[in-house]
């Protein structure tokens, strides 16, 4: 019963490169999400699918982009990394009906130096 | 846009006691539905509880309870007989029947004292 999986859990970035946040679902949800949390903050929408084939942006997208080719993933790219993407990355999915709560992955720890 | 704000960056209640936890919201439409996430130290997003607004009956999951005045658009988090594991970070999130992503709160970060 895997739920959302995202790797990698950890990961050091240096300012410039780029690199992947993956995360895949087994709940056939076509609702898939990514947020970021900086140190002691609330959740931040980046982009948000509502199936494959379809993306959105949410309230913070720029330096991201997406990619849903399959139910099952989801994404994240990060092309330029820079300091202020330093931050936890959750993915997270729901069921197509409003009243169902989105299932997060445990996150990943992005540090860029 | 619909906004979730959290008056309370940080709580504190002793073990076994009751807290509460503040959230109100700003909204236009008149059905929707509110979300509690618990998020430990292990960083994990945890569902609480939820509540829809058309049901006028407060929900309730063992020791967590909410308080839902739809007309005041409020929607308090109280935790019966508090233990340890408790302690963590409260966010309240608001959802739109369209399905548009939830709208989180900053959140609060519970303190549990033995």
């Amino acid at each position: 019963n895997a739920g959302v999986t995202q790797t990698p859990k950890f990961r050091i970035l240096k300012i410039g490169q780029s690199m992947t946040l993956q995360c895949t679902q087994d709940m056939n949800h076509n609702y898939m999400y990514w947020y970021r949390q900086d140190p002691g903050m609330g959740l931040k929408l980046i982009y948000y699918s509502v199936g494959a084939g379809i993306t959105d942006k949410g309230e913070v997208p720029n330096g991201y982009n997406v990619s849903r080719s399959t139910t099952e993933d989801f994404p994240l790219r990060l092309e330029l990394a820079a300091p202020s993407q330093t931050s936890v990355y959750f993915c997270a999915s729901c069921r197509d009906r409003a009243n169902q709560p989105q299932h997060f992955g445990d996150g990943t720890r992005l540090s860029i130096l | 846009a619909q906004t979730v704000t959290q008056s309370q960056p940080e709580m504190s209640v002793q073990e076994a006691e009751t807290v509460t936890l503040s959230c109100t919201y700003d909204t236009s439409e008149s059905d929707y539905y509110l979300f509690w996430y618990k998020q430990p130290p292990s960083r994990q997003m945890i569902l609480v509880i939820r509540q829809e607004a058309y049901k006028q009956q407060n929900a309730t999951e063992n020791r967590f309870s909410v308080n839902f005045q739809k007309a005041a658009k409020s929607f308090s988090l109280k935790i019966s007989d508090s233990q340890l594991g408790d302690a963590a970070m409260y966010f309240c999130a608001y959802r739109s029947p369209e399905d548009r992503p939830l709208v989180f709160g900053k959140g609060t970060r519970l303190s549990v004292i033995a």
